[in-house]
C-alpha cells in the first residue's frame, strides 16, 4: 500500500463547482505539501503545512484553500472551480528530522483534475 | 520567483544509449536534487548533492553540483525501457529545510526507443 495517499486520482468537474482532493499518509512525517503540475512548468508549491496547526500559503495558492485536519490528513480544495485550475496535484510529505536527506519528499500518486 | 531551466525538454533515445541533462538557475543553490516521475506515479529522489562540484552516482546515474552552484547535471548510462520518464532537478538555498525551500525545474523527459 502506499505511503501517501490521494483521493480521488481523477475528476471531471465543470466550472464553479466546489472540489476537494484529499491526502492521508502513513509515514508519521509532520510537514505536509500540496504541488501543481502542469506540462512544461514543473512542479508549483501551493500550500504547505508542518504541523497541524500551521498552514502557509505557497507559490501559487489564489484560488485554493487547505485544510490540515490530523497529522495523517491533508486537504485542498478549489472553492469554484475554473479551466486554468486544470492539472495534476500531488501532496507530498517530508521529515526535516531525516539525516543527509534534506530536500526529499514523499509523493502521493497524483490526483488528475480537469475543469470543463 | 527563482527559475530553474532544464534541458532538453524531451528525449527520445534508443536503448543502450547515454542520456545527459542539465539544470540551469540564475541564482546559486547550496542543495541539489534530482526527482524522477514514472508514468502514472508520483516524483522519487534519486540523488542529492551538497556540495560545490560534489559528483554522486546511484547505479547507472550519476549527478554533479555544478562548481558555480548555478547548475547541476544528470547522466544515465546504457539507458533501458524503464528509465522512462520525466526528470525532475530542484534546488534548495540552504542546507536544511522541507519542501518548501525547494524550486522544481521544468522537468525532461525521457522515452527510450527499444
Amino acid at each position: 500500500d502506499a505511503d501517501v495517499t490521494q483521493t480521488p486520482r481523477n475528476r471531471i468537474t465543470k466550472t464553479g463547482k466546489r472540489i476537494m482532493l484529499e491526502c492521508s499518509q502513513t509515514k508519521g512525517h509532520d510537514r505536509m505539501y500540496w504541488y501543481r503540475q502542469d506540462p512544461g512548468l514543473g512542479l508549483r508549491l501551493i500550500y504547505y503545512s508542518f504541523d497541524v496547526k500551521d498552514i502557509n500559503k505557497g507559490e501559487i495558492s489564489d484560488g485554493y484553500s487547505v485544510s490540515r485536519q490530523a497529522q495523517a490528513k491533508f486537504s485542498l480544495s478549489l472553492e469554484s472551480a475554473i479551466p486554468n485550475q486544470t492539472a495534476l496535484y500531488f501532496c507530498a510529505t517530508s521529515d526535516p528530522g531525516r539525516a543527509g536527506a534534506s530536500g526529499e519528499l514523499f509523493f502521493g500518486e497524483g490526483s488528475r483534475l480537469t475543469v470543463l | 520567483g527563482q527559475q530553474l531551466n532544464q534541458s532538453p525538454q524531451s528525449m527520445f533515445i534508443q536503448e543502450g544509449e547515454d542520456v545527459s541533462m542539465n539544470c540551469t538557475s540564475s541564482s546559486i543553490f547550496n542543495t541539489w536534487l534530482w526527482y524522477k516521475q514514472d508514468p502514472g506515479e508520483g516524483p522519487v529522489l534519486l540523488i542529492a548533492l551538497y556540495k560545490a562540484g560534489e559528483l554522486t552516482s546511484n547505479g547507472r546515474l550519476t549527478a554533479q553540483f555544478g562548481i558555480t552552484r548555478k547548475d547541476s547535471f544528470l547522466n544515465i548510462s546504457a539507458s533501458i525501457p524503464s528509465d522512462v520518464g520525466i526528470y525532475f532537478c530542484a534546488g534548495q538555498v540552504g542546507f536544511t529545510g522541507g519542501g518548501n525551500k525547494l524550486t522544481f525545474g521544468t522537468g525532461t523527459q525521457l522515452k527510450v526507443e527499444l
